[in-house]
């Protein structure tokens, strides 16, 4: 059975960087897995941000950037903002109707 | 403007059956996936199963298989989850997302949620 694995937490100072990971137990994650990342805000639906690797939606704030690194994806977000603060997750896609969440990290800005 | 929107809260018991629903705006509702995702108090994200509206093609997820029943009714820009017999562990927040599958593929509208208590 394919896990997607993630940090269970991360923390950042507020305008530092930090890069979140995305693993699969199949083995490098490529572009073909087109790797998504959502936001989660406590309360809140989750939120698109990236999808296909590094392709951001127009309301994608600039400081968020994906990419592949070290065969893992990757989100990173520079110069983090408090309101960066949240769950954060992976879906990677094994085949049309595969899809594998990760287990998602939490991010706290402090 | 894409949107989902949810059905309401539900209060249930165990043993009694629940459908959901998920009504989509702004988009040719029958030519792209619906995915339905559960999450547990405090916990992560799971992919339930997807269904192809034009046709019902519809996947579960082995852990889903049998337990729940994905539809959708075109004529309505609907799509719906159902048990017909909740358990206690049913409780979470369900969400449904459309699901774009090809290159690239993507995940990109949520719905609001739909929070299921079972008592």
């Amino acid at each position: 059975q394919t896990v997607v694995t993630q940090e269970p937490s991360l923390t950042v100072s507020p305008g530092g960087t930090v890069t979140l990971t995305c693993a699969s137990s199949t083995g490098p994650v490529t572009r073909d897995h087109f790797p998504n990342w959502f936001q989660q805000k406590p309360g809140q639906a989750p939120r698109a941000v990236i999808f296909s690797t590094n392709n951001k939606y127009t309301w994608t704030p600039g400081r968020f950037s994906g990419s592949l690194l070290g065969g893992k994806a990757a989100l990173t977000l520079s110069g983090v903002q408090p309101e960066d603060e949240g769950d954060y997750y992976c879906l990677l896609f094994f085949g049309g109707s595969q899809l594998l969440f990760g287990g998602g990290t939490k991010l706290t800005v402090l | 403007e894409v949107q989902l929107v949810q059905s309401g809260a539900e209060l249930k018991k165990s043993g009694e059956s629940l459908k959901i629903s998920c009504q989509a705006f702004g988009y040719n509702f029958p030519t792209s996936w619906i995915a339905w995702v559960r999450q547990m108090p405090g916990k992560g994200l799971e992919l339930m199963g997807i269904i192809f509206p034009a046709d019902s093609d519809t996947f579960y997820s082995p852990s889903f298989q049998g337990h729940v029943t994905i539809s959708a009714d075109i004529s309505l820009a609907t799509a719906y989850l159902q048990w017909s017999s909740l358990k206690a562990s049913d409780s979470a927040i369900y969400y449904c997302a459309r699901y774009d599958y090809g290159e690239p593929s993507q995940v990109d509208f949520w719905g609001q949620g739909t929070l299921v208590s079972v008592s």
